[in-house]
C-alpha cells in the first residue's frame, strides 16, 4: 500500500485553466505538507496543515488554495494557471508536528506543465 | 530564518569509492534536526539519514554516515563503497524542534557514480 499517494502524476494544461492535485496518506499522521520543486530542483514549502488546520502559508500567490477535508487528505487547487507554475509538486506527511523532528513521508510528486 | 547551503552542485566518483557531500546551515535555534534526502531519477524523495542536534554521536545507516559539527554548523554526508544505485540528487534539510516550519532544503548535490 502506498503511504502517501498523490494524483495525478502528470498534469499538462493551458494557461488560465484551474486544476487540482489530490493527496491522501494512510499512515494516520497528523500533519501534511505541500512542497514545490522548481526546474532547478529547489524544494520549498508552500503549506502545512496539522489536524486539518493551516499552520504554514508561505509566500504563495493566492491562486493556490489548499483544502483539507479530513486529516488524511490535503488537496491543492490552483486557479488561473501561469507558465511559472510549471514545477513538480510534492505532498508529504509526518506523525506529529508538536514533537518535531519527525521523518517526512513524501508522495511521488505531480509534474505540472503549463503551456 | 534558517538557511541550508550545499556548495557542490555536482560530484562524480567511481563505483566503490567513498564520497563526502557537504552541507552547512545557519540558525540561532538550539533545538533542531538535520536530514539527508535522496532523490533518484524516479523523483521519489527517500530519507537517507536523520540527526538530532542534541545528540553528539554521529548518525549512521549502513554505508551512510554523517559528520555533524554543531559549533561549525556543518552536516556532511559520507557514502562508503558507493554503488551505481547511489546516483541521485542529495538534499540536506533542516527542521526546527516542533517542526512548525517543515523542512528547509539546500539546493542539492547531483551525485553521479561512474562504473
Amino acid at each position: 500500500d502506498t503511504a502517501v499517494s498523490q494524483t495525478p502524476k502528470y498534469l499538462v494544461t493551458q494557461m488560465g485553466n484551474d486544476k487540482s492535485i489530490k493527496c491522501e496518506q494512510n499512515l494516520g499522521h497528523d500533519t501534511m505538507y505541500w512542497y514545490k520543486q522548481d526546474s532547478k530542483k529547489f524544494l520549498k514549502i508552500m503549506f502545512s496543515y496539522n489536524n486539518k488546520e493551516l499552520i504554514i502559508n508561505e509566500t504563495v500567490p493566492n491562486r493556490f488554495s489548499p483544502k483539507s477535508p479530513d486529516k488524511a487528505h490535503l488537496n491543492l487547487h490552483i486557479n488561473s494557471l501561469e507558465l511559472g507554475d510549471s514545477a513538480v509538486y510534492f505532498c508529504a506527511s509526518s506523525q506529529d508536528l508538536v514533537q518535531g523532528g519527525e521523518k517526512l513521508f513524501f508522495g511521488s510528486g505531480t509534474q505540472l506543465s503549463v503551456l | 530564518a534558517q538557511t541550508v547551503t550545499q556548495s557542490q552542485p555536482e560530484m562524480s566518483v567511481q563505483e566503490a569509492e567513498t564520497v563526502t557531500l557537504s552541507c552547512t546551515y545557519d540558525t540561532s535555534e538550539n533545538n533542531y534536526y538535520l536530514f539527508w534526502y535522496k532523490q533518484p531519477p524516479s523523483r521519489q524523495m527517500i530519507l537517507v539519514i536523520r540527526q538530532e542536534a542534541y545528540k553528539q554521536q554521529n548518525a549512521t545507516e549502513n554505508r551512510f554516515s554523517v559528520n555533524f559539527q554543531k559549533a561549525a554548523k556543518s552536516f556532511s554526508l559520507k557514502i562508503s563503497d558507493s554503488q551505481l544505485g547511489d546516483t541521485a540528487m542529495y538534499f540536506c534539510a533542516f527542521m526546527m524542534g516542533g517542526g512548525a516550519d517543515g523542512l528547509t532544503f539546500g539546493k542539492g548535490t547531483h551525485l553521479i557514480i561512474q562504473p
